[in-house]
C-alpha cells in the first residue's frame, strides 16, 4: 500500500498571502488529521476530518481551515499568512475508528517571508 | 488537557550502546504511539502500544497504563538511530494526539 502523500513538499510565501496544502491518506483510511510543528511549540494538533466532516479541532485561529473530499483526500488552507506560520505541516491518516494507529506523511515545509 | 513528558531531552551514545527513553502522561489513554522523526522531518511509526510490551528487532517498548508511563528501549544502537523520538498519546476514542517534547538521540561512531 502506498503511504501518506503530501504536496507540495516545500513552499515559500510572503506575509498576507494564503496557502493550500494537500494530503492523500493511505487507501482505505477515512480519517485525516493535521499537525503543525515549530521549534518553539513542538507538534500541535490542528484538526481532524472524517467522512468529509471536521471531527476535532485544536486551538488555532480561524485563518487555519480545512476540508476533506469524498475520496478522503484533505486540504488545509491558511489565509493571511504571518511569519509565525512558518512550520512543518504534517498530516496523518488512520482508519478513523478512534484509538487507531496514525500514519504520518513526509510533511510540507512552509516558509513565510 | 493531557500532559506528556519525555526524558531525557537529549542523549548521546556510542554505537553499540543501549538506551531507555521514558514517556510519562498525566491521564489514562487508549492510544500511545512512539515515533522516530528522521532528519527530513517525517515521523516514522515505531510502536502503537497503549498497554503491554512489544518488540521489533533492536527496539522494544513497554507501557504500564496503570502507572501512566511508557518506555522505549533501543539496543545495540546504530548511527541510523539518530534523530528525535516522540511519544504521543490520546485519551478515550479521540484521534487527537498530544505529543511530548521528544528525546533527541545522537549515536556516534
Amino acid at each position: 500500500k502506498a503511504g501518506v502523500t503530501q504536496t507540495p513538499r516545500y513552499l515559500i510565501k510572503t506575509r498576507g498571502q494564503q496557502v493550500t496544502l494537500s494530503c492523500s491518506p493511505i487507501s482505505g483510511h477515512r480519517s485525516v488529521s493535521w499537525y503543525q510543528q515549530t521549534p518553539g511549540q513542538g507538534l500541535q494538533f490542528l484538526f481532524e476530518y472524517f467522512s468529509e466532516t471536521q471531527r476535532n479541532k485544536g486551538n488555532f485561529p480561524g485563518r487555519f481551515s480545512g476540508r476533506q473530499f469524498s475520496n478522503s483526500r484533505s486540504e488545509m488552507n491558511v489565509s493571511t499568512l504571518e511569519l509565525g506560520d512558518s512550520a512543518l505541516y504534517l498530516c496523518a491518516s488512520s482508519l478513523g475508528r478512534g484509538a487507531d494507529t496514525q500514519y504520518f506523511g513526509p510533511g510540507t515545509r512552509l516558509t513565510v517571508l | 488537557g493531557i500532559q506528556v513528558e519525555q526524558s531525557p531531552p537529549d542523549l548521546i551514545l556510542q554505537e553499540g550502546a543501549n538506551s531507555t527513553l521514558r514517556c510519562n502522561f498525566s491521564d489514562s489513554v487508549n492510544n500511545l504511539q512512539w515515533f522516530h522523526q528522521n532528519p527530513w522531518g517525517q515521523l516514522i511509526n515505531l510502536f502503537y502500544i497503549p498497554s503491554g510490551t512489544k518488540q521489533n528487532g533492536r527496539l522494544s517498548a513497554t507501557t504500564v497504563a496503570t502507572e501512566r508511563y511508557s518506555l522505549l528501549y533501543i539496543s545495540s544502537s546504530q548511527t541510523t538511530d539518530s534523530g528525535v523520538y516522540f511519544c504521543a498519546v490520546a485519551p478515550g476514542t479521540a484521534s487527537k494526539l498530544t505529543f511530548g517534547t521528544g528525546t533527541r538521540l545522537q549515536v556516534t561512531l
